[in-house]
């Protein structure tokens, strides 16, 4: 089965600093989403990446797929406290028929002043 | 505004009650998901519908239930079979079961005592 590996699991940063969170894949990806979590509450869509050596940016915030289709990082430019929360990838395996995003297990950011 | 709402943010059960969670859409969208979240876990699926009168099992669909008799609604029964029910229960929608941008709803936590 699909097993996605997010690292670190949780990361605190001071305001203004650059950060990068990771996500490793067990198997060839289909495509993954970005996701971001403000505690308590639902999930928020910020980028999807599907092909191999894909790099995608939203303001601040820049998404790479690595070529081989099995990792990406999301990073960080200059945080600011709206950054916090929980980012968490959500993947679609390459294998035919499988239509069910499989989550990473999260990784918790903290911004410091 | 088109969205997803749940209700209600938090509920109160007694051990070996059934209770029922709601989760509306208003985005004309065909598939609909319940994801279970557990601290350190991610998201795991419960239960997805693509078309009215249709729902599939997910990877932890014991002890709950699901039915989808409107396209805009997809209500989850947490059962007294299921062992450990308290979590932070979410809602997705997307437009289509191939289409993975899902869209998320606030989110209810249960709690059992």
């Amino acid at each position: 089965s699909q097993e996605l590996e997010q690292s670190p699991q949780s990361l605190i940063v001071q305001e203004g600093k650059n950060l990068t969170i990771n996500c490793t894949s067990s198997k060839t990806l289909y495509g993954l989403y970005w996701y971001k979590q403000k505690y308590g509450e639902g999930l928020i869509f910020l980028m999807m990446l599907q092909k191999g050596g894909e790099e995608k940016s939203h303001e601040k915030i820049t998404a790479k797929l690595d070529e081989k289709k099995q990792q990406s990082s999301l990073h960080i430019t200059a945080s600011q406290p709206s950054h916090a929360g929980i980012y968490l990838c959500g993947a679609v395996p390459a294998n035919f028929g499988n239509e069910k995003l499989t989550f990473g297990t999260g990784t918790r950011l903290t911004i410091i002043p | 505004d088109g969205g997803i709402t749940q209700s209600p943010k938090y509920l109160f059960r007694k051990e070996g009650q059934n209770v029922t969670l709601s989760c509306e859409q208003n985005l004309n969208h065909d598939a609909m998901y319940w994801y279970r979240q557990d601290p350190g876990q991610g998201l795991r699926l419960i239960y997805y519908s693509q078309i009215v009168n249709d729902f599939q099992k997910g990877d932890i669909a014991e002890g709950y239930s699901v039915s989808r008799e409107k396209k805009e609604s997809f209500p989850l029964t947490v059962t007294s079979a299921q062992k450990n029910p308290t979590a932070f229960y979410l809602c997705a929608s997307s437009t289509y079961l191939s289409s993975y941008e899902q869209y998320f709803g606030p989110g209810t936590r249960l709690t059992v005592t």
